[in-house]
């Protein structure tokens, strides 16, 4: 198994353009999370799904942030318009019903 | 999910035994206690778990108190690559980190 896949594993871009962030969880997880890191805050829970439906998405900073699961391998996390203040490492993590897997991560630096 | 107090930083000597701490008073019947670590920028890592029996595997093991109001991280033989955060979570489901202890095995 190729674990939790991330992409990009890098993205910089300017303040105000839209960000996607991608997440392909593990085959046969059928929970998956977003997690943002700052030096400042750790690591923070955006959002989870269960069968590709949101469950909790009270971690989510503001209406600019969006996630979808249109599938159960494939996952969005959106950010429009972005700000400097969203630079971060965001981090994926599936799961069944014991510990999570976790992606390698996308260090996102809006300038 | 119940908080979790955990030392801020911790030493330990290469070859040596890691004993981690870590304090979860508030802890309800169904909540599992979890370890993971995270080695640099890389994505946390799961260790071990446990609901009230102590656990051991190829990485650790994972004492918990009688009262499940505390536990301790074990890695027997500390080496250089064992250098991380090291965080306790408990919880029903969802995990939520705190700030962890970041774990230092000098040679």
């Amino acid at each position: 198994d190729a674990g939790v896949i991330q992409s990009p594993r890098h993205e910089v871009t300017e303040m105000g353009q839209e960000v996607t962030l991608r997440c392909k969880p593990i085959s046969g997880h059928d929970y998956l999370f977003w997690y943002r890191q700052t030096m400042m805050r750790g690591l923070e829970l955006l959002i989870y799904f269960n069968n590709n439906v949101p469950i909790d998405d009270s971690g989510m900073p503001e209406d600019r942030f969006s996630a979808k699961m249109p599938n159960a391998s494939f996952s969005t996390l959106k950010i429009q318009p972005s700000e400097p203040r969203d630079s971060a490492v965001y981090f994926c993590a599936s799961s069944n019903r014991g510990g999570y897997t976790f992606g390698s991560g996308t260090r996102l630096t809006v300038v | 999910d119940a908080k979790t107090t955990q030392p801020t930083s911790m030493d330990c000597a290469e070859g040596r035994a890691a004993n981690l701490p870590c304090n979860h008073s508030t802890i309800s019947g169904n909540e599992y206690v979890y370890w993971y670590r995270q080695i640099h920028s890389q994505g946390p890592q799961y260790i071990i778990h446990g609901l009230k029996n102590n656990e051991t595997n190829e990485m650790a093991s994972l004492i918990i108190t009688e009262d499940r109001k505390s536990s301790t991280l074990i890695l027997p033989h500390a080496t250089l690559r064992d250098t991380a955060v090291y965080y306790c979570i408990v919880r029903a489901f969802d995990m939520r980190f705190g700030a962890g202890t970041r774990l230092t095995v000098k040679p």
